[in-house]
């Protein structure tokens, strides 16, 4: 299986800052790498596809990027609905493998 | 517009057989390049994914569970049944079913559905 290793694991910054979340894969995935927003009690949102494709409707302040086994994904600036948890999710490859999260929180 | 909605027991005894039917509209299980997977997240655990399914038939299981994990689907009816037999207290989780896109070659869950809760109590 590809694992998929997400940092940090939780982060704490202030509406308005820059954070960058690194994901991972322990061998290269090309752009096969996605990233997504999970609210508690709701279903997880697709964010970003193909490394760097912004999915339709997301805000631009997200920016996903890298290929290979290096991937980020960037909020330029923190909105008070962006304090949740991340998962980058890797398809070049059956079994599909979730990193296992980064959660932002409020400083 | 696209929607998915899992539907199931929500109580699960040990040893007994789950299954899981995910009824979605908005889209076709057999337009090429079409899948439907589903991925399960225990009580404050991280996101697993579980098996897919696709438009030609062509399915995938995790290997972890893939003794226990059946995946089918039933084109006319727009739904796609996942089974899971000889469920644990550990199988405790809530249940996502999950439409695949593509873009190129690159896979993805572009649109989800609401959950649910599954409790195998021990």
């Amino acid at each position: 299986d590809i694992q998929m290793t997400q940092s940090p694991s939780s982060l704490s910054a202030s509406v308005g800052d820059r954070v960058t979340i690194t994901c991972r894969a322990s061998q290269s995935i090309n752009i096969y790498l996605n990233w997504y927003q999970h609210k508690p009690g709701k279903a997880p949102n697709l964010l970003i596809y193909a490394a760097s494709s912004l999915q339709g409707g997301v805000p631009s302040r997200f920016r996903g990027s890298g290929s290979g086994t290096y991937f980020t994904l960037t909020i330029s600036s923190l909105q008070p609905e962006d304090f949740t948890t991340y998962y980058c999710q890797q398809s070049y490859r059956t079994p599909w493998t979730f990193g296992q999260g980064t959660k932002v929180e409020i400083k | 517009q696209i929607t998915l909605k899992e539907s199931g027991p929500t109580l699960v005894k040990p040893t007994q057989t789950l299954t899981l039917t995910c009824t979605f509209s908005g889209f076709s299980l057999s337009t090429n390049g079409v899948g439907v997977g589903w991925i399960r997240q225990p009580p404050g655990k991280v996101l697993e994914w579980l098996a897919l399914i696709y438009w030609d038939d062509d399915s995938h299981y995790s290997p972890a569970l893939k003794t226990r994990v059946t995946i089918t689907k039933d084109t006319s009816k727009n739904q796609v049944v996942l089974r899971m037999t000889d469920m644990d207290p550990v199988d405790t989780a809530t249940y996502y079913c999950a439409h695949i896109s593509v873009a190129g070659t690159v896979g993805y869950f572009q649109h989800w559905g609401q959950g649910t809760l599954i409790t195998v109590p021990s």
